[in-house]
């Protein structure tokens, strides 16, 4: 039961554009969103987050957006530069609120930026 | 500031054999959890330990044990391995805040191939 979504596998944009990543989530439990950045032979690096109080964080090029009653967050990164190119991880956790403390993955976006 | 290690950083095995993992977490992080990663998938979380107990599982056999040191460092244990065992083992660390865990830090993960 994948509980966190990402339905789309890949995602191609001109450097300076904005890209836009979709993540969708079942379960209303979930309180904190995170993306993670990983590339290949690395760990997921952690990028930015959002706890479900607020519906919008920024981190330089980077915002998250979040959406509770669509159960849907969305990560931007404006612009994007060739360096982004990347498998973007959404997770969901309910931070101890019935569903324990592990972070739920959805199954990446691979960004390519083209230069 | 070390961030989150792993060793070793591959490892190929024979079915029915058993493997150990080690983590050392980022300095300051209490709490370790360990998770899967298959090509193609998100990480798949394992289990998380705190204070040396494992505090949370996920939906994986017994045959996947762990194991947290003093230090807060930490083995995964895998025994009678299976074909479908080999995958990016990903470690990741945070602290706990006494509700739940803050942001999760990952290492590079450990490549087990079964053969």
């Amino acid at each position: 039961d994948q509980q966190v979504k990402q339905n789309s596998p890949s995602l191609s944009v001109q450097e300076g554009r904005i890209s836009i990543l979709n993540c969708d989530y079942t379960n209303s439990m979930f309180d904190y969103f995170l993306w993670y950045k990983k590339y290949p032979a690395e760990g997921p690096t952690f990028l930015i987050s959002i706890s479900s109080i607020k519906d919008k964080n920024e981190d330089g090029r980077f915002t998250v957006f979040l959406n509770k009653s669509a159960k849907h967050l969305s990560l931007h990164i404006v612009p994007s530069q060739p360096g982004d190119s990347a498998v973007y991880f959404c997770a969901a956790s309910g931070r101890g609120r019935g569903t324990g403390n592990q972070f739920y993955f959805g199954t990446g976006t691979s960004l390519t930026v083209i230069p | 500031d070390a961030g989150v290690t792993q060793s070793p950083t591959h490892l190929i095995k024979t079915r029915g054999q058993q493997v150990t993992l080690r983590c050392s977490p980022k300095s300051g992080h209490d709490t370790v959890s360990w998770y899967q990663q298959a090509l193609g998938q998100g990480p798949q979380f394992i289990f998380q330990y705190y204070e040396e107990e494992e505090r949370q599982r996920g939906n994986f056999p017994d045959r996947f044990s762990g194991h947290q040191f003093p230090n807060y460092s930490s083995e995964l244990n895998v025994n009678a391995l299976l074909l479908g065992d080999s995958a990016l083992y990903l470690c990741a660390s945070s602290f706990w805040t006494g509700e739940s865990t803050d942001t999760q830090y990952f290492g590079p993960g450990t490549r087990l191939t079964v053969l």
